[in-house]
């Protein structure tokens, strides 16, 4: 079983659209988690961590239930900027696992 | 925020012979260091684990003996693909870590081998 699991889309959604990205992780000692965006033919770039109480940070939301081991990221008034593929991060230990990643196209 | 940086950011070479791709944490002290390597529309795929000091850890089906890593400060790690071949084309990201933060990737490498 992998250590995590991602949609691997592709969502394409037009502009202003809201559009939720799911996790799930098979380690419940996994203790630290994380959504990176990374665009095409570039490094992943840190978009948020994600603590149980959930966070936001303008028009994105992230959420993690251990109980569940999943976790979610909510993207609200899509814009075209936003296009890129986001990862699920989950670290365990010393060791950072990666989710296969989620492609999301905005469409004008 | 900590930075690493990654050098090259592309490289071409000729069938069988060697590239050395360095990763530097430039204001923290990276006890670990990962290698990765992604090939089109698929995902980051751990290589390996480089611990300051001390052996990398291989993932499975990672030819160590290929793909040599040294990590010889806190500060440096460095990946040498040997006698590279045209299926070791892809791009190779390496990434640090401070204790309890996030992971900092660096800008990646472009090998393209010819």
């Amino acid at each position: 079983r992998k250590e995590v699991e991602q949609d691997p889309g592709p969502f394409n959604v037009p502009e202003g659209a809201t559009v939720a990205f799911n996790c799930t992780y098979s380690n419940s000692a996994s203790q630290s988690f994380f959504w990176y965006r990374q665009d095409c033919r570039k490094e992943p770039k840190l978009l948020m961590s994600v603590y149980s109480s959930g966070n936001e940070d303008g028009r994105f939301t992230a959420q993690l239930n251990r109980a569940s081991q999943y976790i979610s990221l909510l993207i609200r008034d899509s814009k075209l900027s936003d296009s890129a593929t986001y990862l699920c991060v989950v670290k365990t230990g010393n060791q950072f696992y990666f989710g296969t990643g989620t492609s999301l196209t905005v469409i004008p | 925020g900590a930075v690493v940086s990654q050098h090259p950011s592309w490289v071409i070479c000729k069938s069988g012979t060697s590239v050395k791709i360095e990763c530097r944490s430039l204001d923290f002290q990276a006890t670990t260091m990962f290698w990765y390597r992604q090939f089109p529309k698929q995902s980051l795929m751990l290589m390996a684990t480089s611990n300051e000091g001390s052996k990398a850890t291989y993932e499975q089906g990672v030819e160590k003996d290929k793909f040599l890593i040294n990590h010889a400060s806190l500060t440096l790690s460095t990946l040498t693909v040997t006698s590279a071949h045209p299926e070791d084309s892809s791009f190779y990201i390496c990434s640090a870590t401070e204790i309890g933060t996030e992971a900092f990737f660096g800008q990646g490498t472009r090998l393209t081998v010819v």
